[in-house]
């Protein structure tokens, strides 16, 4: 149980277009979503923290505007990076919370990686 | 805020040794949980042992275990009878136990078990 899964798994765009990304819990509901970004060989940097039907909090330094998070639904986050740039090229991970009764757990998808040509 | 440090930016061990892994961290909050993640080439986030700091003694999960040392701000990871399939990069995670529940990661430990 508790799996999250991430589409795409990999992802090429050209510059200057928009790309989703979607973290879907399949088999429990998520309270709270997270998106964190990974250069390589570096820690998870949290971007935003989403709650279903609410506005998405955003880390400070990351871009709102850029970064378009939307949890539609308790098992549904997508992420939106709008009019990329080859310096948006990461590693993208979505980690789903089912609350307290999971003993804090947060459950990872298996990422994205985006590449901006 | 709370920060999490990790000041060995890469280990190795042989296979079957003991190997531990530091992990210290900065925080003014008296609940909260501390976390072991792997997460070895494919990427995906593994949680390997979580710890309660309300609680004392320390928690185990087969062959890893931790030394957590509240008052020093401290939770280890040692890993007994190391495989080749733990070679990995390790995160410790804290969590404050209300609020957002956000994880604040360490900057990681790569560990290369060798045959």
């Amino acid at each position: 149980g508790a799996v999250v899964s991430q589409h795409p798994s990999w992802v090429i765009c050209k510059s200057g277009t928009s790309v989703k990304i979607e973290c879907r819990s399949l088999d429990f509901q998520a309270t709270t979503m997270f998106w964190y970004r990974q250069f390589p060989k570096q820690s998870l940097m949290l971007m935003a923290t989403s709650n279903e039907g609410s506005k998405a909090t955003y880390e400070q330094g990351v871009e709102k505007d850029k970064f378009l998070i939307n949890h539609a639904s308790l098992t549904l986050s997508t992420l939106t990076v709008t009019s990329a740039h080859p310096e948006d090229s990461s590693f993208y991970i979505c980690s789903a919370y089912p609350g307290q009764g999971s003993s804090y757990e947060q459950y990872f998808g298996p990422g994205t990686r985006l590449t901006v040509t | 805020a709370q920060t999490v440090t990790q000041s060995q930016p890469e280990m190795s061990v042989q296979e079957a040794e003991t190997v531990t892994l530091s992990c210290t961290y900065d925080t003014s909050e008296s609940n909260y949980y501390l976390f072991w993640y792997k997460q070895p080439p494919s990427r995906q986030m593994i949680l390997v042992i979580r710890q309660e700091a309300y609680k004392q003694q320390n928690a185990t999960e087969n062959r890893f275990s931790v030394n957590f040392q509240k008052a020093a701000k401290s939770f280890s990871l040692k890993i007994s009878d190391s495989q080749l399939g733990d070679t990995a990069m390790y995160f410790c995670a804290f969590m404050k136990r209300s609020g957002s529940e956000k994880l604040v990661f360490g900057k990681g430990t790569k560990l290369t078990v060798n045959p």
